[in-house]
């Protein structure tokens, strides 16, 4: 079964700590994509990566960080300079272009203690 | 600047039809899409409009006016497991693949 999967469905965060959310794709998609979701708000895109090796940063990208060392995986790091972390994040996938649909993972909720 | 516009609630009978407005405002177009989410669930794709005019998939409709920055989401035949926010997202053009969200319109749908 081809799919987007993210970890942790639920993660709690004290104050000071960086957390790691975890993305994986087997759709052998080339684009990945992570958003915020807040209440009242759209989706809010914070880093995607078109290829292994390379991201760019979104229009929220302060306080997060991202890698791309493989095609399956895209972990997001919610660093603790992120001083309202409380969200639901998710994960999307693509093929590469423009106008390709994104396929979203179930979404991980990040709480603050 | 970059706005969508979706209307924030909307209420509907069982069996009965519903159209949801969008309207957006970009920089760049290369492309509408609509999504399903229930609450607390990822988004699921329904839609994808690049062309003006009406693309039909089952139940659910949806048109686009590029002339005039609109789109619409018809639903018909409702049932109960329709109620769930719907998400109007533009393409903003380009050689990346980057959309940009409305805020979303949650539909109940009463008996």
């Amino acid at each position: 079964d081809g799919g987007i999967t993210q970890s942790p469905k639920y993660l709690f965060r004290k104050e000071g700590q960086n957390v790691t959310l975890s993305c994986e794709q087997n759709l052998n998609h080339d684009a990945m994509y992570w958003y915020r979701q807040d209440p009242g708000q759209g989706l809010r895109l914070i880093y995607y990566s078109q290829i292994v090796n390379d991201f760019q940063k979104g229009d929220i990208a302060e306080g997060y960080s991202v890698s791309r060392e493989k095609k399956e995986s895209f972990p997001l790091t919610v660093t603790s300079a992120q001083k309202n972390p409380t969200a639901f994040y998710l994960c999307a996938s693509s093929l590469q272009g423009a106008g390709e649909t994104q396929y979203f993972g179930p979404g991980t909720r990040l709480l603050v203690l | 600047g970059q706005n969508i516009d979706q209307p924030t609630e909307m209420t509907a009978t069982e069996g009965a039809i519903v159209q949801i407005n969008c309207t957006y405002q970009t920089s760049g177009f290369n492309g509408l899409f609509w999504y399903q989410q229930h609450a607390g669930e990822a988004p699921t794709f329904l839609s994808y409009n690049v062309l003006d005019g009406l693309e039909e998939k089952g139940r659910f409709s949806s048109f686009l006016s590029r002339s005039k920055g609109y789109s619409y989401l018809l639903l018909k035949e409702l049932q109960m497991k329709d109620s769930a926010s719907y998400l109007c997202a533009v393409n903003r053009g380009g050689a990346t693949n980057k959309l940009i969200f409305g805020t979303g319109t949650l539909l109940a749908v009463q008996p």
